[in-house]
């Protein structure tokens, strides 16, 4: 498996219930990124890890709730989610968020909240 | 308020004509800026870069220019082939002051057909 990956493709989920997308680079990067592509808007950086450690959060509701256990893993855990929060989830690493550098992004979980 | 901006949402071109993809930034403290490629059902894919102290990088068909004083930058695709098809979006990038990282902001992209 090379490059970036995320599981599942597609997910639906109710309101009440509580999921998780997961991430996995095979680059060897220290840095991983939560983007979300909502429709017909840019895609929106959500959280940053860098090392492990949580560098960003743009000021994201808690009902999401990332976790990074090691450098090619990420999770974004997932309750009591609002239908608005349909949309495309990416994920994304680079070598390390504290230069300037090109980010890969994984195919992207498709996400709809009934 | 947006602060990278693909004004044209789509774009039809001739195969083996030339495309010109255009973006507008307005943050100043942008000082590297990309494009990606993204085909439905993929996420996006790296395809070329230019940092703020170039003003042109070429990378076989594809050279992407960058006009600092306009704040203006643009993917020119020559020749283009059906398998350009896709959408493409202009990021840039900057030091927010938080924590140090590195972020990259999208446009909303522009979505390129060649018509063989």
């Amino acid at each position: 498996e090379t490059g970036v990956t995320q599981t599942p493709r597609h997910l639906v989920m109710g309101m009440t219930n509580k999921k998780s997308l997961k991430c996995e680079q095979h680059l060897g990067h220290n840095a991983m990124y939560w983007y979300k592509q909502s429709a017909k808007k840019p895609l929106e950086l959500m959280f940053v890890y860098n090392f492990k450690e949580q560098t960003e959060n743009n000021s994201v509701p808690s009902r999401f709730s990332p976790e990074c256990p090691n450098s090619s893993h990420l999770f974004l855990h997932l309750h009591t989610l609002q239908p608005e929060d349909s949309a495309l989830y990416l994920c994304a690493s680079s070598q390390d968020s504290g230069r300037i550098e090109t980010q890969y992004f994984g195919p992207g979980t498709r996400l709809l909240v009934l | 308020d947006q602060q990278v901006k693909q004004n044209s949402p789509s774009l039809s071109v001739q195969e083996g004509r030339i495309s010109i993809l255009n973006c507008d930034y307005t943050n100043s403290m942008f000082d590297y800026f990309l494009w990606y490629k993204k085909y439905p059902a993929e996420g996006p894919t790296f395809l070329i870069s230019i940092s703020s102290i170039k003003d042109k990088n070429e990378d076989g068909r594809f050279t992407v220019f960058l006009n600092k004083s306009a704040k203006h930058l643009s993917l020119h695709i020559v020749p283009s082939q059906p398998g350009d098809s896709a959408v493409y979006f202009c990021a840039a990038s900057a030091q927010y002051s938080g924590a140090g990282s590195y972020q990259l902001t999208f446009g909303k992209g522009t979505k390129l057909s060649v018509i063989p």
